[in-house]
């Protein structure tokens, strides 16, 4: 139990385009999910909260109009980062928490490159 | 705010000896903590957690133990294998606020 996949695992962009990357559990209700950004031999850095039905909480620093953040569903969440530039590549990994609890199931992440 | 720092960075064993990785952390009202495996190019893995009223939980090959008093946490892995080899997060969380993580620990198991 308590699985969350993310869709793609990878994605190269060209600078300027827009890319959605999904986030489900597959088999658990998640009222609370996560995205986080990794840089390589770094630990997780949340970029923000998301609840189901309302608007995301963004950590200090990441650009909410950048990053946008959709939660239509217990099981889905999506990040669309928009207009992408290089500096943007990285590693995003989205987690999902089931219902009350404590515990966080993460994805397997994204690689994404902008070239 | 709540800050987490983990020891070691790296650690190096040797195919079945024990591996202890040590995290503090410095919000008092923090009451889960949790250890994460990630594998190269995965997300993370949640092995084994505990809560503050909690002092050591055990899963086969894994434990982990808690001072509240002191603020310590730690994670054992005996009899390592060389599919130990990831890195480890440690992580505190509390009622109302955010979970945070430490730095990680590049675990190197050697056969």
């Amino acid at each position: 139990g308590a699985v969350v996949s993310q869709h793609p695992s990878r994605v190269i962009c060209k600078s300027g385009t827009s890319v959605k990357i999904e986030c489900r559990s597959l088999d658990f209700q998640a009222t609370t999910m996560f995205w986080y950004r990794q840089f390589p031999k770094q630990s997780l850095m949340l970029m923000a909260t998301s609840n189901e039905g309302s608007k995301a909480t963004y950590e200090q620093g990441v650009e909410k109009d950048k990053f946008l953040i959709n939660h239509a569903s217990l099981t889905l969440s999506t990040l669309t980062v928009t207009s992408a530039h290089p500096e943007d590549s990285s590693f995003y990994i989205c987690s999902a928490r089931p219902g009350r609890r404590d515990e966080q199931y993460f994805g397997p992440g994204t690689r994404l490159t902008v070239t | 705010g709540e800050n987490v720092e983990q020891h070691p960075s790296t650690l190096s064993v040797q195919e079945g000896d024990s591996a202890v990785i040590k995290c503090t952390y410095s919000d008092s009202a923090s009451n889960y903590f949790p250890w994460y495996k990630q594998e190269l190019g995965k997300g993370p893995q949640l092995i084994i957690d505990i809560r503050s009223n909690v002092g050591e939980k055990k899963d086969q090959r894994i434990a982990v133990t808690l001072n509240k008093t002191a603020k310590h946490f730690s994670l054992h892995i005996t009899e390592t294998q060389p599919e130990d080899s990831a890195v480890y997060f440690c992580a505190a969380s509390g009622t109302g606020f955010k979970t945070i993580f430490g730095a990680g620990t590049r675990l190197f198991v050697k056969a």
